[in-house]
């Protein structure tokens, strides 16, 4: 199926950890993204990113870093983890960056004890 | 029943009776406007979107209208079916990059 899958789904681990999370779209898009999603449900862009250029939201924590190894892959690293962090994390990609629909991943719950 | 998505976050309807999930916007410059329903434990699956130079965009059994006046975006299910429980948010393109709103949740009673 043609999708936006992303690995684990759950993620439990200690505060000062550093953990990936990994995404894959086989939808051929240019574009991936990385949102937070807290426990109110509010969703927020984390950073974008195609082939020329990342954009990151200045909100986020530079502890946080996207990696493509290509287009298709877009991995989230969160170095030395914090409590705040919990959070359910979802990628997603589009076609192009702009007026087009994005396609959502089912999230990553990372829980830190 | 209409509900304000920050005001008031859950609409109870009947099954079978239309819904309007509102929403208001932020960026008098925004041009692009999404709708997305979020089921528990999934992502926001896209439903319909809209661009400013409309103002009502059908899709099945679903509308999207635009109020660019008053920067006003709203959401009408039709039939309302216990599988349209779920929560709705709206987004708008800002600076190439999507915001979302806080959600509603919409609760359908058989």
């Amino acid at each position: 199926d043609t999708a936006v899958s992303q690995t684990p789904k759950y993620l439990v681990t200690q505060m000062g950890n550093d953990k990936s999370i990994k995404c894959e779209q086989n939808l051929g898009h240019d574009t991936m993204y990385w949102y937070k999603q807290d426990s109110k449900k509010f969703l927020k862009i984390m950073f974008s990113y195609n082939n020329k250029e990342l954009i990151i939201n200045e909100t986020v924590p530079n502890r946080f870093s996207p990696k493509s190894p290509d287009k298709a892959h877009l991995n989230l690293h969160i170095n030395s983890l914090e409590l705040g962090d919990s959070a359910v994390y979802f990628c997603a990609s589009s076609q192009v960056q702009g007026d087009q629909p994005q396609h959502f991943g089912d999230g990553t719950r990372l829980s830190i004890l | 029943g209409e509900s304000v998505g920050l005001h008031l976050p859950t609409l109870s309807v009947q099954e079978g009776d239309n819904s309007i999930i509102n929403c208001a916007y932020s960026n008098s410059a925004s041009d692009y406007f999404i709708w997305y329903k979020q089921e528990s434990g999934k992502g926001p699956q896209f439903i319909i979107d809209i661009r400013s130079n409309m103002d009502k965009r059908q899709g099945q059994r679903v509308t999207v209208l635009l109020n660019k006046t008053v920067k006003h975006l709203s959401l009408q299910i039709a039939a309302t079916q216990p599988g349209d429980s779920a929560v709705y948010f709206c987004a708008e393109l800002e600076d190439n990059m999507l915001t979302f709103g806080g959600g509603t949740r919409l609760m359908v009673k058989p």
